[in-house]
């Protein structure tokens, strides 16, 4: 069965890096592209970026480009992603999700990682 | 970028309530838009994509309907289980979410 398993919570300080793991178990790794989300606490879901496990290549929101940065590891099926330039209103969960063959809904979700920003 | 705008915001019903939420899309979508139910502490759950096709193992009293700009999910018969935040997402161009719609018990 499909599992999407994300690493633990995190708190970091203003201006600080986080990384966060996403260990995809399953399927082929490589078949579908995958997207990370965020959701900040009471808020809604903002979309990211996007990356091909296949090829690395990658493609960010305008609201990121610059502080994220998504990878991937095909010896592991694991993605990463680092947020760097921290600031409060990045306190969130952050959930890594795959992208469907007939289209970009998800399916299957990641537990979520809780990142907590503060001084 | 496309935006997602949701009605209500909120709604308050009762167990056996006929509930319907809207989503406009600020351009044409075609049929690509999904609904999400979340929980409390949950990760949301897809339940219908394409606009209208039901997802694997989702109660047939969930259904979608629309294309173009303006779309809709309606609860045929509210159950307890379904008091939850309701998401629309627009896949046609990357993913863009609907800010929710919370669905309480009157």
């Amino acid at each position: 069965q499909v599992q999407l398993v994300q690493s633990g919570a995190e708190v970091k300080k203003p201006g600080a890096s986080v990384r966060i793991s996403c260990k995809a178990s399953g399927y082929t790794f490589t078949r579908n592209y995958m997207h990370w989300l965020r959701q900040a606490p009471g808020q809604g879901l903002e979309w990211m970026g996007i990356i091909n496990p296949g090829d690395g290549d990658t493609y960010y929101s305008q609201r990121f480009r610059g502080r994220v940065t998504m990878t991937r590891d095909t010896s592991t099926s694991t993605l990463y992603m680092e947020l760097s330039s921290l600031r409060s209103e990045d306190t969130a969960m952050y959930y890594c999700v795959r992208v469907e063959s007939s289209g970009s809904y998800y399916v299957y979700w990641g537990q979520g990682t809780l990142v907590t920003v503060s001084s | 970028d496309i935006q997602m705008t949701q009605s209500p915001s909120t709604l308050s019903a009762s167990v056996g309530d006929r509930v319907t939420i809207t989503c406009r899309a600020s351009q044409s979508i075609s049929s690509w838009l999904a609904w999400y139910q979340q929980k409390p502490g949950k990760a949301p759950k897809l339940l219908i994509y394409k606009a209208s096709s039901l997802e694997s193992g989702v109660p047939s009293r969930f259904s979608g309907s629309g294309s173009g700009t303006e779309f809709t999910l309606t609860i045929s018969s509210l159950q307890a289980d379904d008091f939850a935040t309701y998401y629309c997402q627009q896949y046609t161009d990357y993913s863009t979410f609907g800010q929710g719609t919370k669905v309480e018990i009157k």
